[in-house]
C-alpha cells in the first residue's frame, strides 16, 4: 500500500503564472487535507475535503487558492496568480476516517 | 500563545543524552500527535496518544499528556545523531470526527551533537 503521493516535489513558477500541485491519497482512503508550511513554521490547515465535497476550507485564503477532490483522480490544490508570498511547502494527508492522518513528503513551491 | 506550541524552540544534547520537548495548547482535544521532519523533508509520524491516556510508549520515545494543564511532552531516550530533526505536535479538536484536521506548533528543532 503505497503512502500518499503527492507530486511534484519541487515546482518553480514565475508570478502571475498558475501552480497545480497533485496530491493522491492512501488507498482506501477517503479523507484528504493540505495543509502550507512556510519557512521556520509550523504547518498550517487550508482545506478539508472528501470525494467531490469541501468540508472546511476555514484555512484557505479567500483569493486564488482553490481545491477539488473529484471522484475520480486525485486532489488538486490551485493556486492563481501566484506571489512570492506563496513560496511554501505544501503538504497533503489522507485518512480513512476514523484515524490519525498520513502525511505526504509535500511539494515545495517557490515563486520567482 | 498558538494553540500547540512547543518549549523549547531549539534543543542541542549530546549523543546518548536524553531530549524532553513540551507541547502546550489551549481547546479541547481529542488527540494529541507528534511528528518529526528533517530539513527540507516530509513529516513523519511518531505517535498519538488520545485525550483519556496519560503516557504512552513506543520504543526510545516516551509521550505524556496533562489534559488539566493543557500539555504534553516528548522524551526521546538514549538519542543518537539520527534524532536530529524539527519535532512537532499537532492537536485534533474535540468533538469532531475530523481526525486529519490538526493544529501544529512551531516546532522543537533537536540537534545531537555525536
Amino acid at each position: 500500500n503505497a503512502g500518499v503521493m503527492q507530486n511534484p516535489r519541487h515546482l518553480v513558477r514565475r508570478r502571475g503564472q498558475e501552480a497545480r500541485l497533485r496530491c493522491s491519497p492512501m488507498k482506501g482512503h477517503s479523507h484528504v487535507y493540505w495543509y502550507r508550511q512556510l519557512p521556520e513554521e509550523g504547518l498550517k490547515f487550508m482545506v478539508y475535503l472528501q470525494k467531490e465535497n469541501i468540508i472546511d476550507e476555514s484555512g484557505m485564503p479567500k483569493e486564488r487558492f482553490s481545491a477539488e477532490f473529484p471522484k475520480e483522480g486525485p486532489s488538486i490544490l490551485r493556486i492563481q496568480q501566484v506571489v512570492r508570498g506563496d513560496s511554501a511547502a505544501y503538504f497533503c494527508a489522507s485518512s480513512p476516517s476514523d484515524t490519525e492522518a498520513f502525511f505526504g513528503q509535500g511539494t515545495r513551491l517557490t515563486v520567482v | 500563545s498558538q494553540q500547540g506550541e512547543e518549549d523549547p524552540q531549539a534543543l542541542s544534547i549530546q549523543e546518548g543524552e536524553n531530549a524532553t520537548m513540551n507541547c502546550s495548547y489551549k481547546t479541547s482535544i481529542n488527540n494529541l500527535q507528534w511528528y518529526r521532519q528533517n530539513s527540507g523533508r516530509g513529516l513523519v509520524h511518531l505517535i498519538l496518544i488520545r485525550s483519556n491516556e496519560r503516557e504512552k510508549h513506543s520504543g526510545r520515545l516516551r509521550v505524556t499528556l496533562d489534559t488539566s494543564k493543557k500539555s504534553s511532552s516528548l522524551l526521546i531516550t538514549a538519542s543518537r545523531a539520527a534524532d536530529t530533526a524539527s519535532y512537532f505536535c499537532a492537536t485534533a479538536p474535540a468533538g469532531g470526527t475530523s481526525y486529519g484536521k490538526l493544529t501544529f506548533g512551531q516546532g522543537t528543532i533537536l540537534t545531537v551533537h555525536p
